[in-house]
């Protein structure tokens, strides 16, 4: 069973155009991540979602939203691509934020975006 | 200023040898977690291992092992009897406070090759 799953696992689109990205988990986890992996491997948080909260990180533009139906899902839109939105995104899922110990993050196999 | 730093970029290491791969990080929190995941070429990240701020033991998990020394501000990943599936790039990651969403700063990675 997958933990973790990102559809889809790849995605090339044009410039300008409006895209998503599902993330669905089903470990009964109660916070959600997207991370933004880019050409040279470097992996950096873009949101944490915890019971209907959402953590921004400031760097990250608006064009970028997440929205989460449930708590197993949460999607990544991005409006107005770019090209500098290319890179592998992925998901991930915790336990809630303040579960103390371990608490590890469980990943996505990640969601490759290129924009052309 | 970097949070996580890990300056070795590539390494090899042969087969059925010990390897450490470095890592310094950068907190005034008191309450933090270090985490280290491994990336295989087909993109997954696969949690490794933890150490806690407050844990007085190094932490160890099968064939790794963390050599965490607080007060140097490190957390050395350290890989015994290395296996051909061992090559992979590391990240070393870092959870500070709870507050801030559970979210994880990652280093840059090292990228280990094991030689047969």
């Amino acid at each position: 069973d997958t933990a973790v799953s990102q559809t889809p696992k790849y995605l090339v689109t044009q410039m300008g155009n409006d895209k998503s990205i599902k993330c669905e988990q089903n470990l009964g986890h109660d916070t959600m991540y997207w991370y933004k992996q880019d050409s040279k491997k470097f992996l950096k948080i873009m949101f944490s979602y915890n019971n209907k909260e959402l953590i921004i990180n400031e760097t990250v533009p608006n064009r970028f939203s997440p929205k989460s139906p449930d708590k197993a899902h949460l999607n990544l839109h991005i409006n107005s691509l770019e090209l500098g939105d290319s890179a592998v995104y992925f998901c991930a899922s915790s336990q809630a934020i303040g579960a103390g110990g371990r608490n590890e993050q469980f990943f996505g196999p990640g969601t490759r975006l290129t924009v052309l | 200023a970097q949070k996580i730093t890990q300056t070795q970029p590539g390494m090899f290491v042969q087969e059925k040898e010990a390897v450490t791969l470095d890592c310094t990080y950068d907190t005034s929190d008191q309450s933090y977690g270090l985490f280290w995941y491994k990336q295989p070429s087909s993109g997954e990240m696969i949690f490794l291992i933890y150490q806690g701020s407050y844990d007085e033991q190094n932490a160890t998990e099968g064939r790794y092992s963390l050599n965490f020394q607080k007060a140097r501000k490190s957390a050395n990943l350290v890989i015994s009897a290395s296996q051909l599936g061992d090559s992979a790039m590391y990240f070393c990651a870092m959870r500070e406070t709870l507050w801030a969403g559970n979210m994880l700063t990652f280093g840059g990675g090292t990228r280990l090759m094991v030689k047969p």
